[in-house]
């Protein structure tokens, strides 16, 4: 059974930036992009991007485009987002999420990880 | 990069049934079959109900059931329970390989 397990908890100033992990298991690297989405305190879901782990091809919502990127370290199975330039607006839980290739749809999902922007 | 569009809240009687709306366009809900549905429980991550606009994963109960018309999807929960009361969320591939999700549509069940 998949399983996907984020990083714990996040403090940062704002202007800094984030870098959250979220390893695979129970399955290689083939065959699936991994999803970033996120939600703010009582607000709805937002896709950030994505990236196919197996080549690290990459596709970003404009909203982010030029302060996140998203890498993978094969040999672990371990996908990370990294978010800078950081402000209160950013403060959120962030999801990571697999979809099999081409298919449109999000599942199993990593547990979630709080990232609080705060001076 | 707009939402799609759902209602904030619907609410239902034990046995039930409700529909919760999805509405996008032709570049996203009306253009493709990638429409899938997730449930949230609080402090939860969120959960697929619903992929490619109708079909349900294996160990979601059948009284949950989808479909499209035009740019406007909708999730069917039929004979409502308790269990049920949580956060819907619809999502659709859009041009240009990004997704898009609704804006949520939060469960009542009276």
């Amino acid at each position: 059974q998949v399983q996907l397990v984020q990083s714990g908890a996040e403090v940062k100033e704002p202007g800094a930036s984030v870098k959250v992990s979220c390893k695979t298991y129970g399955s290689t690297f083939s065959n699936y992009f991994i999803h970033w989405v996120r939600q703010a305190p009582g607000q709805g879901l937002e896709w950030m991007g994505t990236i196919n782990p197996s080549v690290g091809s990459t596709s970003y919502a404009q909203k982010f485009q030029g302060r996140v990127t998203m890498t993978r370290d094969t040999s672990t199975t371990t996908v990370y987002m990294e978010l800078s330039s950081l402000r209160s607006e950013d403060t959120a839980v962030y999801y990571c999420a697999r979809e099999p290739t081409n298919t449109g749809w999000f599942d199993p999902w990593g547990q979630g990880t709080l990232v609080t922007v705060s001076s | 990069q707009s939402a799609l569009t759902q209602p904030a809240s619907v609410s239902g009687s034990p046995g039930q049934s409700i529909t919760i709306s999805c509405t996008g366009t032709s570049s996203d809900v009306g253009g493709y079959k990638y429409v899938s549905w997730y449930q949230q429980h609080p402090g939860k991550a969120p959960k697929l109900m619903i992929y490619d606009v109708s079909n349900r994963p294996s160990g979601v109960s059948n009284r949950f059931s989808g479909s499209k018309s035009g740019d406007t999807a909708s999730l069917t929960i039929s004979g409502l329970q308790a269990e049920d009361e949580a956060d819907y969320y619809c999502s659709s591939y859009r041009t240009s390989s990004t997704f898009v999700f609704g804006t949520g549509t939060k469960v009542t069940v009276l």
